[in-house]
């Protein structure tokens, strides 16, 4: 069965820092990856997918994120982070079996 | 693009009731899809629609648990005799097709915030 870590629960940056959030996968074949973030009672918004071709994919407001197969990762990174970044993220895969398999995802806090 | 709105944003009930949360998907999207996200986790996969047809239910959703899409459009999200560990988050997304055939992606709602008394 495929499986999302995300192995760190919280996160604090100063802004202006650069970020990046980890996320490991666990499936036998190459899998969709997602990332969305989540502000506090709202939906989840699509920050960026990689389906195929270039392992460096970009994605809304400054996020972008790497595959590297090698090490069945997809970490996201953003070179300067805005206290409007402060959310919950979370990483997802796709499996080709119609639904999402989310991480538990990454609080991130933003100090001034 | 309206996006996806779901309603209520809020419910609460008191334990044994039933309750009925409703999903409006973004027009264009043939696939419909429910999720249960408990605090301080990520959302889990319930249910989902391709047009009406309701085409895999996850263990997660018990037989109190019914979800509809009677024309293909919005979807309903039926919970009989609510207990205290159904109080979570459901969120409904939509996409066009099989996100990985169409490189389309799911779009989620606001969610319907349950709260069991």
């Amino acid at each position: 069965a495929q499986s999302v870590t995300q192995p760190d629960i919280h996160i604090t940056v100063s802004e202006g820092a650069s970020l990046e959030l980890r996320c490991n996968y666990s499936y036998g074949a190459t899998p969709y990856l997602f990332w969305y973030v989540q502000s506090p009672g709202q939906g989840l918004q699509l920050l960026l997918k990689y389906f195929s071709g270039d392992t460096l994919v970009q994605g809304i407001k400054g996020f972008e994120a790497e595959f590297k197969r090698s090490q069945s990762s997809f970490n996201l990174r953003k070179p300067s982070v805005h206290w409007s970044d402060a959310a919950e993220y979370f990483c997802a895969v796709d499996n080709e079996s119609e639904k999402l398999t989310f991480g538990t995802g990454t609080r991130l806090t933003i100090i001034p | 693009d309206t996006g996806v709105s779901q309603d209520p944003r809020h419910k609460i009930t008191k334990r044994g009731q039933n309750v009925t949360f409703r999903c409006d998907p973004i027009s264009e999207h043939n696939r419909l899809y429910w999720y249960r996200q408990t605090l301080g986790q990520g959302p889990e996969f319930l249910t989902y629609f391709q047009n009406e047809a309701q085409l895999e239910k996850s263990r997660l959703l018990s037989d109190r648990f019914s979800a509809e899409r009677p024309k293909g459009s919005f979807s309903t999200l039926e919970i009989q005799r609510t207990e205290q560990g159904d109080s979570a988050m459901y969120l409904c997304a939509s996409s066009f097709g099989p996100a990985a055939n169409s490189n389309q992606p799911q779009h989620f709602g606001d969610g319907t915030r349950l709260s069991i008394l």
